[in-house]
């Protein structure tokens, strides 16, 4: 079946350094990757979508990649803040039009 | 935030009631998701409408059923509530028109207990 697989449960970081979150996706070929972001009790929002032919995105501080042949989309955050805290979702459309289907999320934690 | 509304925003019932819960869309999108979280597990998709009367299910549907009389409303119905379903559930819409297309908007969020 089509999955996405975020494989970092939780990812702990000192402020002012880059995370980097890694999603990846198997039995498929997405025609692109999103990133969403959930703070606790909120709803995700929506960051950045990149194109699988694109190879990189960038929005401020935001950096999304996305590589065909590893199945993989890598997303940073530089000189990361205790704001950025949060989780952060994965997400792509099915083989099925209509569906999205999204990873399990990393909880990111950036300590002062 | 898109113009979603979702009712009641907390919700504490009992094993074997019926519970609906309401999604409410201001912008006439044509495309409308249920969701549930738990930890773990991620979003899971329940239910999904691509118009009005017209819906489909998701990979957790059991126990769940959805009604979309209206373009602006998705309701989302446990006939018999189990302590499985305790969860908080999530309503999105999917944007279709314009240069980001397919990026969703959730709503608020339900919490619901089921004792």
């Amino acid at each position: 079946s089509q999955k996405i697989e975020q494989n970092s449960e939780a990812l702990n970081i000192q402020e002012g350094k880059t995370a980097t979150l890694t999603c990846n996706y198997t039995n498929y070929s997405p025609a692109y990757l999103q990133w969403y972001r959930q703070d606790p009790g909120r709803g995700p929002v929506f960051l950045l979508l990149i194109r699988e032919n694109e190879k990189e995105k960038r929005k401020e501080r935001l950096k999304v990649t996305f590589d065909t042949t590893l199945k993989q989309s890598l997303f940073h955050i530089t000189a990361s803040q205790p704001a950025d805290s949060a989780t952060y979702l994965c997400a792509s459309r099915a083989s099925s039009a209509s569906k999205i289907i999204f990873g399990s999320g990393t909880r990111l934690s950036i300590r002062p | 935030d898109a113009g979603i509304t979702q009712s009641p925003r907390h919700k504490v019932t009992e094993t074997g009631t019926p519970v609906t819960l309401r999604c409410h869309q201001t912008e006439n999108h044509r495309y409308m998701y249920w969701y549930r979280q738990d930890p773990g597990h991620g979003l899971r998709l329940i239910h999904y409408s691509y118009g009005v009367k017209d819906t489909d299910k998701g990979e957790v549907s059991d126990g769940y059923s959805v009604s979309r009389s209206k373009t602006e409303d998705f309701l989302l119905t446990l006939e018999s509530a189990t302590s499985s379903q305790t969860s908080v559930y999530f309503c999105a819409i999917r944007e279709d028109r314009g240069p980001v297309t397919d990026t969703q908007y959730f709503g608020p969020g339900t919490r619901l207990t089921v004792l």
